[in-house]
């Protein structure tokens, strides 16, 4: 009954390979996120959905393509993997509430050979 | 130089010690977030925060705004609560956050 679900948890892939992180929440939440932690373990914002519309967009390279068919999804689709691209990815979500607190999934780690 | 700014960066303690973090930040905020990140990665969402203190267990954590400073106290520490505790501000639409302190409590 995992609250925020990522797929897969590592992703081990070649340089210029193309692939896809899924994200679903069960919480009803309208709000979702994507976070990139590098190797020094700092959390920085990449995208944010609510209700499917896009308000957020931390002037991340366009390979990178978050997609939301609908509230309780927020998939994020790279193009042309980059060895920098390494990082842990995390997924969240957050409730309409002022200043309700946000659940994380448990990290995608994505190793780039 | 960073928006939100921890310290200690590393920070390693007795079992039973009394620990405290800290986290300054620079912008406006209407929250401030206390998260633990063990190892093996998952993120858990300790406190939020918006004014004066909250307790929760053997946690506390305190936010002064005017003085744009916040701490997390824990008491009695254990050898659990090895992990990295990071701070983050909420801003308009959006999280900030800091570096992460890595704590080790040895027993």
């Amino acid at each position: 009954d995992t609250a925020v679900s990522q797929t897969p948890k590592y992703l081990v892939t070649q340089m210029g390979n193309d692939k896809s992180i899924k994200c679903e929440q069960n919480l009803g939440h309208d709000t979702m996120y994507w976070y990139k932690q590098d190797s020094k373990k700092f959390l920085k914002i990449m995208f944010s959905y609510n209700n499917k519309e896009l308000i957020i967009n931390e002037t991340v390279p366009n390979r990178f393509s978050p997609k939301s068919p609908d509230k309780a999804h927020l998939n994020l689709h790279i193009n042309s993997l980059e060895l920098g691209d390494s990082a842990v990815y995390f997924c969240a979500s957050r409730g309409q509430r002022i200043n309700q607190p946000q659940h994380f999934g448990d990290g995608t780690r994505l190793s780039i050979l | 130089k960073n928006e939100v700014e921890q310290s200690p960066q590393n920070l390693t303690a007795q079992e039973g010690e009394f620990i405290t973090i800290n986290c300054s930040y620079s912008v406006g905020i209407s929250a401030l977030h206390w998260l633990q990140q063990h190892p093996g990665g998952g993120i858990v969402s300790l406190f939020m925060l918006s004014s004066g203190k909250k307790k929760h267990g053997r946690l506390i954590a305190t936010i002064n705004i005017q003085e744009k400073h916040s701490s997390l106290h824990i008491t009695a520490s254990h050898p659990r609560d090895s992990a990295v505790y990071i701070c983050a501000v909420k801003t308009t639409n959006k999280l900030i956050f800091g570096t992460g302190t890595l704590l080790a409590v040895q027993p």
